[in-house]
């Protein structure tokens, strides 16, 4: 079975840092990996995703990701944080049927 | 364009009473989905459509939660006998049909059992 784990349940940062989010999936089918952000009082949105080819992926809002395939990771970068990243992240699999398949989310929240 | 809307916004009832919760995909999309997100969790997926049939209803918690999408386009997520615990945001998401095409998710509806 398929399943994701989101390392961190908040992550504070102030604002201008870098900051990684964590995540590690279970597969054992072909991977395809996202990452959606959950603005308050919004619904998701794809910041990013890996189908295949280059491991590091580039995303909307200065987001990157790097797929690991022997540490079964999808971490989420950003070198420099803004106040308006604070938000949940959720890092997901796809499984074969095509449903979606969540971590528990991280809350990013950055500080002035 | 217009995105995935859902209505109503907020839904209120009492235990044991039925509601039903609205999905309006984007144009054209042919897949459809619903999850449910509790209180500091992950959505959890409930159920998909391909056009008007349910290709996956694994998620489904149990008979009391029912999904229909008679023309292919809008969807109703139906709870009979509703239960506190089935209080979470109820989530849509469409998708161009294709397994890896994006998923794009509706602003929900928060259920609330009383």
């Amino acid at each position: 079975a398929q399943s994701v784990t989101q390392l961190d349940s908040q992550v504070p940062v102030f604002e201008e840092a870098p900051v990684e989010l964590r995540c590690n999936y279970s597969s054992s089918v072909s991977v395809y990996l996202f990452w959606y952000v959950q603005y308050p009082n919004q619904g998701l949105q794809l910041l990013l995703k890996y189908l295949s080819g280059s491991t590091l992926v580039k995303g909307i809002n200065g987001f990157e990701a790097e797929f690991n395939k022997s540490q079964t990771s999808f971490h989420l970068r950003k070198p420099s944080v803004h106040i308006s990243d604070t938000a949940e992240y959720f890092c997901a699999v796809r499984s074969n049927t095509g449903k979606l398949i969540f971590g528990q989310g991280t809350t990013l929240q950055v500080k002035p | 364009g217009a995105g995935v809307s859902q209505t109503p916004s907020n839904k209120v009832t009492e235990k044991g009473k039925y509601v039903e919760l609205r999905c309006d995909p984007i144009s054209g999309h042919t897949a459809l989905y619903w999850y449910r997100q509790s209180l500091g969790q992950g959505p959890e997926f409930l159920i998909y459509f391909q056009g008007t049939g349910a290709a996956d209803d694994s998620g489904l918690p149990n008979d009391r939660f029912f999904a229909v999408r008679p023309e292919g386009s809008v969807s109703t997520l139906k709870i009979q006998r509703t239960e506190r615990g089935d209080s979470a945001v109820y989530l849509c998401a469409s998708s161009e049909g294709l397994l890896y095409n994006e998923q794009f998710f509706g602003p929900g509806t928060r259920l609330t059992v009383l």
